[in-house]
């Protein structure tokens, strides 16, 4: 039931681009995503409502491709403020049981 | 300022006891949710509520048990039938039922429980 992220982890350097995605078994009616710094609450990122929505956050952005039944965050020139774990969530159905995916480890170095 | 307030911060709980998580939220949210997270791993769901009297289980209720008097607190207690209660602890609450509206879940800072 879980959505399955990928990569698991990932090392850039500062300036450089990284993608994550998150693929759902089960129908997606919509996806948050978030990011976890070590040892803190996650952080609400964005979220996307419809199939084929994009969004932007500073030069974080996300996709959202219903059909494919996944949804893929863009980071560009990252910088070290931007290492932590990133999860997607997503609710099953229209139902109230919401489910993190199974994250992606994402470090900056200088 | 708005926002969900856990405590402890940490917590150590002897073999046998039960400990009770305080989440208090001023955001007038609705809903409100318990995860569990462990170490290098996601977050699983223990029990959700979207109004005051009522709460649902999630994946990995069994060992816990939660009440909603209020609106604002949302407590979970650890009993002693939860075996390996070692964890982060997290508890969220969003404005909408998450997946009706356009709001994602605010994150208390968590507590930190560790059986001795």
């Amino acid at each position: 039931q879980q959505p399955v992220q990928s990569p698991q982890a990932v090392i850039l350097r500062e300036g450089e681009d990284a993608v994550i995605n998150c693929s759902s078994s089960k129908a997606l009616y919509s996806v948050h995503w978030y990011r976890q710094k070590h040892g803190e609450a996650p952080v609400f990122l964005m979220i996307l409502l419809k199939g084929g929505e994009q969004k932007g956050h500073e030069k974080i952005s996300a996709s959202f491709n219903e059909k494919k039944q996944q949804s893929s965050l863009y980071l560009t020139a990252s910088q070290l403020s931007y290492s932590g774990t990133y999860f997607c969530g997503t609710p099953w159905n229209t139902g109230n049981q919401f489910y993190f995916g199974t994250g992606t480890s994402l470090t900056v170095i200088p | 300022d708005g926002g969900i307030t856990q405590s402890p911060k940490y917590l150590f709980r002897k073999e046998g006891q039960n400990v009770t998580l305080s989440c208090e939220q001023n955001l007038n949210h609705d809903a409100m949710y318990w995860y569990r997270q462990d170490p290098g791993q996601g977050l699983r769901l223990i029990y959700y509520s979207q109004i005051v009297n009522d709460f649902q289980k999630g994946d990995i209720a069994e060992g816990y048990s939660v009440s909603r008097e209020k609106k604002e607190s949302f407590p979970l207690t650890v009993t002693s039938a939860q075996k390996n209660p070692t964890a982060f602890y997290l508890c969220a609450s969003s404005m909408l039922p998450t997946g009706q509206g356009s709001y994602g879940y605010t994150f208390g800072s968590g507590t930190r429980l560790t059986v001795v």
